[in-house]
This record gives C-alpha cells, sequence and structure tokens, in this order.
C-alpha cells in the first residue's frame, strides 16, 4: 500500500520569509496529491492540490510541485503571515480509489 | 449547511467500556471516512464507506467497527476501549470521485484511562 513520508515535523519561519514542506510517496501508481491545513481545535481543510498530469500548481502564494519520477511533491507558501501558522498534512491516492493516505504532518509557525 | 457534525466533542473511558462516536453530514456525500490522529502518526484511516450499506477498512480498523444505515449517518463504535485507542478522531466526506475535498467535522477527543 502507499506510505507519504513528509518534513520537517516543525518549521519556524520569520513573517515574510518562504517556507517549504517536503513530501514522498511510495506507489508510483499515485496521481492525486492534495494539502490540508489543520488550525487548532479545527479538523483539517484542503488549501490546494495536484494531479500527476502537472508539474506545478499556483494558487496566490501558494504551490505545490511535482515530480513524479523521483516520486515527490512539495508544497511552498511565499510571503508567510502569521496566520499560516497551522499544522501542513500532505497527502497520496490512487486517482478513483477511496484510500488517501496522509504524511504525519508539518507544524509551521511563522513569528512576527 | 452544518457540513460535518462529530459528537461529543470531548470523552474519557475507562478500559473496556464501549461507545459510539457520531458522524453526520448534510452534503449528501456518498463517501464517509474515520481517521484518528496521533502525535507524530499524522491522519491514519480506519474505516470508510463509499454509499449507504457499503463500508470498507482503512489503514488501522482494529478494535473498530462501522455501519452506514443512511447517507448522512456513518457512526464509529468502540466495542471494549484500550488505551491504545487514545486519541483524536475525525470524520470526514466528500462527494464524487477520489479527486473530491475531504470535509473534515472538528474532531471527538478521545482519552482511554
Amino acid at each position: 500500500g502507499e506510505n507519504v513520508e513528509q518534513h520537517p515535523s516543525t518549521l519556524s519561519v520569520q513573517e515574510g520569509d518562504s517556507a517549504v514542506i517536503k513530501c514522498t510517496y511510495s506507489d508510483s501508481a499515485s496521481n492525486y496529491f492534495p494539502w490540508y491545513k489543520q488550525e487548532l481545535g479545527k479538523g483539517p481543510q484542503l488549501i490546494i492540490d495536484i494531479r500527476s498530469n502537472v508539474g506545478e500548481k499556483k494558487d496566490q502564494r501558494i504551490a505545490v510541485t511535482l515530480n513524479k519520477t523521483a516520486k515527490h511533491f512539495s508544497l511552498h507558501i511565499t510571503e508567510t503571515q502569521p496566520e499560516d501558522s497551522a499544522v501542513y498534512f500532505c497527502a497520496a491516492s490512487l486517482y478513483n480509489t477511496d484510500k488517501l493516505i496522509f504524511g504525519t504532518g508539518t507544524r509551521l509557525q511563522v513569528f512576527p | 449547511n452544518a457540513g460535518v457534525t462529530q459528537t461529543p466533542k470531548f470523552q474519557v473511558l475507562k478500559t473496556g467500556q464501549s461507545m459510539t462516536l457520531q458522524c453526520a453530514q448534510d452534503m449528501n456525500h456518498e463517501y464517509m471516512s474515520w481517521y484518528r490522529q496521533d502525535p507524530g502518526m499524522g491522519l491514519r484511516l480506519i474505516h470508510y464507506s463509499v454509499g449507504a450499506g457499503i463500508t470498507d477498512q482503512g489503514e488501522v480498523p482494529n478494535g473498530y467497527n462501522v455501519s452506514r444505515s443512511t447517507t448522512e449517518d456513518f457512526p464509529l463504535r468502540l466495542l471494549s476501549a484500550a488505551p491504545s485507542q487514545t486519541s483524536v478522531y475525525f470524520c470526514a466526506s466528500r462527494e464524487g470521485q477520489g479527486n473530491s475535498p475531504l470535509h473534515f467535522g472538528n474532531g471527538t477527543r478521545l482519552t482511554v484511562t
């Protein structure tokens, strides 16, 4: 089955700097890679996703890149703000299957 | 729409007790699932359902039972709680295929002593 590794487990940045979180997956057949943000006391919420036929996707200050050959994908947050502080999870699944496998999470702290 | 509603928010059980974690969604989603969240382990899939009357096992199903008698509800049952089941439990639903966003509830924090 699929296994997703996520690094780092914690990340501290100054406001305005960029943050990068990296994930690797094991099943080369996986083709859907979402990222979720979890704020304190709440459930995770989807912030961006990418499919395997695309190498990069951007949404304002957030971007995700995918390297299928190396089986890794990354989340990039530019111009970080204190409200970006949260736990971020990557995930992977095979399209049209029902098992979304999550990474272990990254706690991002943005200091003003 | 309320989205995905989980009850209770907090629960303390003694070893061997049983309980049911409730999950309801009002979005008419066919797919529903249960995850547990533990420090350093991320979110792990317990059970999922692709529609009323259909359930299947996820990554960590042992010690948990589920049923899906209606589209709206997907309860998670612990028949004999163990300290290893101390965790935060999240219910999630989605519409359509596997590339649709999961909508999570706000979780149930369970402590088993």
